[in-house]
């Protein structure tokens, strides 16, 4: 049951480098995710995508590209690393709740994180 | 500028007691809330769900209470126990939006 898997678990980069964080969902969830975390700071939305072809930006998006093909997939993209951009990085998927008729996406289901470090 | 904020960073509790962690929020447009908990070096796991038609929502020993016109939330876990030890968030969202916005964060620490 694998749920929301992300790639690579633990990456360093130098200043200016690119590199993509894979997100792969199997549970044919609609609205995808990305959140990074700061050490003492809560969840901070970068970008998400409430399907294929659709994405927007959270509250950090600068730096940062999304694109979704896929129902599956939902990649993250740092053209230019910074040192601002070490965190580490969540990914997320969920559904539409039936409860409130679809109005408010269920609760998130979270990949295990991947911890970025820009030196 | 925080919209969701947890005021206390971290709280410690003894084991059988009650543990009490709030959030408070600006925007009245919030309508769903949540409560997740994080263990080190693993993802946040849902906990429990309220939704603003609400005032209570309990499951098992967690309680989430929302008061609206404080624009208040609290978890309530009662008896508390040694593996509840983690970070909490709570989350929240408005209807249609499909985001939510996180707040940062209280480390529970239940003493055996």
């Amino acid at each position: 049951n694998a749920g929301v898997t992300q790639t690579p678990k633990f990456r360093i980069l130098k200043i200016g480098q690119s590199m993509t964080l894979q997100c792969t969902q199997d549970m044919n969830h609609n609205y995808m995710y990305w959140y990074r975390q700061d050490p003492g700071m809560g969840l901070k939305l970068i970008y998400y995508s409430v399907g294929a072809g659709i994405t927007d930006k959270g509250e950090v998006p600068n730096g940062y590209n999304v694109s979704r093909s896929t129902t599956e997939d939902f990649p993250l993209r740092l053209e230019l690393a910074a040192p601002s951009q070490t965190s580490v990085y969540f990914c997320a998927s969920s559904y539409p709740d039936p409860r409130t008729s679809g109005s408010v996406t269920g609760e998130l289901f979270f990949g295990e994180g991947s911890r970025l470090t820009v030196l | 500028d925080q919209q969701v904020k947890q005021n206390s960073p971290s709280l410690s509790v003894q084991e059988g007691r009650i543990s009490i962690l709030n959030c408070d929020y600006t925007n009245s447009m919030f309508d769903y809330f949540l409560w997740y908990k994080k263990y080190p070096a693993e993802g946040p796991t849902f906990l429990i769900s309220i939704s603003s038609i609400k005032d209570k929502n309990e499951d098992g020993r967690f309680t989430v209470f929302l008061n609206k016109s404080a624009k208040h939330l609290s978890l309530h876990i009662v008896p508390s126990q040694p593996g509840d030890s983690a970070v909490y968030f709570c989350a929240v969202t408005t209807s249609g939006t499909y985001k939510y916005i996180f707040g940062t964060g209280t480390r529970l620490k239940v003493l055996a």
